[in-house]
């Protein structure tokens, strides 16, 4: 069974610049999640979606970041524009059970 | 206040030796109790999965929660250096999928 799938697995970007990240959940998982990891810190939550619908986003900085989950499956979290502090790494995964969640491997992003 | 506190180490142990990490938890209505892995440039993935109070053995791995002191920990026994990683604690709440993570905990397991 494919595990979750994210892309790009870096980015350097300049700041001021947009970037996309994209996650492809393991099948049949309902919810979706979003976090971000900053060096030696553990994972934070951004956004958690229950099939299509963003069910928390309560820690997403609207006024740069969004996301969205197209048919209940693929999703996509967009920076723009991007600023040197959100260099970190961006991790999406997935569960069907509450607690068991599944992550990728992580979007690096390095924003100069 | 954090709802979840982990001691971020390092932590370099020699093969074989006991590992024990730990972790702290402010809200006594969490109820769910886990423990994730992470290697270096990898995701997160889960170890051990735990309810209630008490102790949880998968091998060489222990799982212990005391709900009354609100601590959580992790034994690790005859470690191998490919236990080498960052061990992550997370707490969840009934009837919420959010999960709290610990700051995580750098073992080293010297050969």
């Amino acid at each position: 069974e494919a595990g979750v799938v994210q892309s790009p697995r870096y980015k350097i970007i300049e700041k001021k610049q947009p970037v996309a990240f994209w996650c492809n959940p393991i099948s049949g998982h309902n919810t979706l999640y979003w976090y971000l990891q900053n060096l030696g810190q553990g994972p934070e939550l951004l956004i958690r979606y229950e099939n299509e619908e963003a069910v928390d986003d309560s820690q997403l900085p609207k006024d740069r970041f969004s996301a969205e989950r197209l048919k209940g499956v693929d999703s996509t979290l967009k920076i723009q524009p991007a600023e040197l502090g959100d260099s970190a790494v961006y991790l999406c995964a997935s569960s069907l059970t509450a607690g068991e969640l599944f992550f990728g491997e992580g979007s690096r992003l390095t924003v100069l | 206040q954090k709802e979840v506190e982990q001691d971020p180490g390092p932590l370099s142990v020699p093969e074989g030796a006991i590992v024990s990490l730990n972790c702290t938890y402010s809200n006594s209505a969490f109820q769910y109790f886990m423990w994730y892995r992470q290697y270096s440039r990898k995701g997160p993935e889960l170890l051990m999965y735990t309810y209630s109070s008490g102790n949880k053995e998968d091998g060489r791995f222990t799982a212990q929660v005391d709900k009354s002191s609100k601590y959580i920990s992790l034994f690790i026994r005859d470690s191998q250096p490919s236990d080498s990683a960052t061990y992550l604690c997370a707490i969840q709440g009934a009837g919420a999928n959010n999960l709290f993570f610990g700051t995580g905990t750098r073992l080293t397991v010297i050969p």
